[in-house]
Parts: structure tokens; C-alpha cells; sequence
């Protein structure tokens, strides 16, 4: 079966710092892959999405960015922090086939604060 | 643009008893999938339900199902004898088909199942 990682799981940045974070998946080969960031009481907002390695697609401007150095690998990194960056980032995966396998699958997010 | 509404901040209910959950949604996509997910205190995104719009029969799983009112384009939850472990934020969301689309989230419906 499928599974996906998130780490860290909690993080405490100050403002102006550099930022990463990791998603894994394991048990399935070229999946879709997304960030999702979710302000607090609010719904998710697509950050970032791939259909294969180095390939990355923004979906908001923003002070972040997005890599895919191996297949089932995703990271999330920023050089300098914003205070409005803080929030509950969830990475996804999505089977690349389509159709009702789509379907998007979510990890156990990373809380980010920034003070 | 796809929009998807939830006109219920929050609910409650109690134990064994059935709730419905609303939600409309606003789409162009001649063909699309909606979704229902649940995010517990963990905040994990666990998938509770999934439709495909060119689906007439409701889908269900267990003690969930919907009621897909294509036309009116309303998609709402119905969740069958209440349980303490049901209590999350609902969100309602919606996809067009195809690979890689963006899922598009409500704003949730924070659901408390009392004992």
C-alpha cells in the first residue's frame, strides 16, 4: 500500500530564515505531487503541484518555491521567511493515470511558525 | 474557476443520530469528481467519500453517502449513526477530471459528535 511522509512534523522558524521541507511517498511509482497550505480555520490553498521529476507548476506568487529531485520526493523551501508564511503545509500525491484514481491523498502536514 | 460553498461553520449531533452536511459548488468543467474529506484535531486529510459527477447513483461508504443533486449542483453528506471518532472539520471539494487538476476546497463545517 501507498504512504506518504512529512517532516518535520512541527517547526518554529525565525522571520528572515531559510525554510525546507520533505515529502516522501512510498508504494507507487510517478505520482502527481502537490503543496497545500492551510491557514488557520481555513481551507486549502494549492501551492505548488508536479507531473514528474523537475517538473514544478506554481499556482501562487509567492516568497516560496518547489523541487522534485527524485520521483517520489517533494520539498518545499523558502530563502528568507515571512511572518505570513506561517500555517499547516500538507503535501499530497495523486496516482499519474487519472480518471477516479486521482484521487488526492494527503500527509500528516508540517505546522510551520514563523515569529 | 470552480468554487465550492459551505454554508455551515459548524454542527453538532448526537451520538447514533444522522447529520447532513451542505455544500454547493460552481463549476464549468463539463466533467469533474467531488470529494468529501474530514480533518480531525491531528489534522490529517483523510478521505471520506468521492463521486464522479457523470455518475447518477450516490456513492457510499459504510455509515456515508451523499446526495449528488447534479442540477442543482449541491453535494451534500449524510453521516448515519454519529460516532465520537467522527468529530472533525468536513471539508467538501471538487476536481475536474484529469490528471494533475487543482482540488478546489470549501471552507469546512466543524462537525462535534456529543456523548
Amino acid at each position: 500500500s501507498q504512504t506518504i511522509h512529512q517532516w518535520p512534523a512541527t517547526l518554529v522558524q525565525p522571520v528572515g530564515s531559510p525554510l525546507s521541507l520533505e515529502c516522501t511517498v512510498e508504494g507507487t511509482s510517478n505520482p502527481n505531487l502537490y503543496w497545500y497550505r492551510q491557514a488557520a480555520g481555513r481551507g486549502l490553498q494549492l501551492l505548488f503541484y508536479s507531473i514528474g521529476i523537475g517538473q514544478i507548476s506554481s499556482e501562487v506568487p509567492q516568497n516560496l518555491s518547489a523541487s522534485r529531485p527524485q520521483d517520489r520526493q517533494f520539498i518545499l523551501s523558502s530563502k528568507k521567511l515571512l511572518l505570513s508564511d506561517s500555517g499547516f503545509y500538507l503535501c499530497a500525491w495523486s496516482a499519474s493515470s487519472g480518471g477516479a484514481t486521482d484521487t488526492q491523498y494527503f500527509g500528516p502536514g508540517t505546522r510551520l511558525t514563523v515569529l | 474557476a470552480q468554487t465550492v460553498t459551505q454554508s455551515q461553520p459548524e454542527m453538532s449531533v448526537q451520538e447514533a443520530e444522522t447529520v447532513t452536511l451542505s455544500c454547493t459548488y460552481d463549476t464549468s468543467e463539463s466533467n469533474y469528481y467531488l470529494f468529501w474529506y474530514k480533518q480531525p484535531p491531528s489534522r490529517q486529510m483523510i478521505l471520506v467519500i468521492r463521486q464522479e459527477a457523470y455518475k447518477q447513483q450516490n456513492a457510499t461508504e459504510n455509515r456515508f453517502s451523499v446526495n449528488f443533486q447534479k442540477a442543482a449542483k449541491s453535494f451534500s453528506l449524510k453521516i448515519s449513526d454519529s460516532q465520537l471518532g467522527d468529530t472533525a472539520m468536513y471539508f467538501c471539494a471538487s476536481r475536474p477530471s484529469g490528471s494533475a487538476r487543482q482540488l478546489t476546497f470549501g471552507s469546512g463545517t466543524q462537525l462535534t459528535v456529543l456523548p
